[in-house]
């Protein structure tokens, strides 16, 4: 079975600094590879996605995240972290023979002053 | 473009009263979903339609029933809220034809039961 584990749950951060979200996914078939981000009381919208090709791949509000295969990871990177990215950030998978999103449970980024 | 619209945003109920989430997109998705989101629990599927006329059960469908009305509508029911039912709760919709599944989400309700 696939499953996704976000390494961390909780990533305090000082304005400005550079930040890593990790998540590493387990799956026998290939994957595409996904990030969300949940706003305070709001929904979830998407990040990023890895679907094929180039293995870094850049999303909005400049986060970029990079799929490492051998080590079956899709780490979540943005140089220079802003107070508006305090939020909820999850990774999620989709295994290529089931098309079933499969979701971490999540890192709450909280970016202080 | 109003995307997915979740009613109501908030909502109390009494243990044992009833209650229908609606949920409606307008991007002609075939799938859609319905998750409930607990602290330190992520996103968990309570059930999900991969097309108009089918709906399948997700990780926790206990307690819960689903409608697809048609392809644009996919509603909740809790026909009996119990305390554990309090929660916040996403509907989504997809298009899995492609690859590419990315899910677009609703707002969320969020559902208290005392």
């Amino acid at each position: 079975a696939q499953s996704v584990t976000q390494l961390d749950s909780q990533v305090p951060v000082f304005e400005e600094a550079p930040v890593e979200l990790r998540c590493n996914y387990s799956s026998s078939v290939s994957v595409y590879l996904f990030w969300y981000v949940q706003y305070p009381n709001q929904g979830l919208q998407l990040l990023l996605k890895y679907l094929s090709g180039s293995t870094l791949v850049k999303g909005i509000n400049g986060f970029e995240a990079e799929f490492n295969k051998s080590q079956t990871s899709f780490h979540l990177r943005k140089p220079s972290v802003h107070i508006s990215d305090t939020a909820e950030y999850f990774c999620a998978v989709t295994p290529s023979n089931n098309r079933k999103l499969i979701w971490g449970l999540g890192t709450s980024l909280a970016v202080n002053p | 473009n109003a995307g997915v619209t979740q009613t109501p945003k908030f909502q109390v109920l009494k243990t044992g009263q009833s209650m229908t989430l609606q949920c409606a997109q307008d991007m002609n998705h075939n799938s859609m979903y319905w998750y409930r989101q607990d602290p330190g629990m992520g996103l968990r599927l309570i059930y999900y339609s991969a097309s108009e006329g089918t709906t399948d059960k997700g990780e926790v469908p206990n307690g819960y029933n689903v409608s697809r009305l048609n392809k644009r509508e996919f509603s909740l029911r809790l026909e009996s809220a119990a305390p554990s039912q309090t929660s916040v709760y996403f509907c989504a919709s997809s298009e899995v034809d492609r690859i590419n599944t990315e899910a677009f989400f609703g707002q969320g309700t969020r559902l208290t039961v005392v």
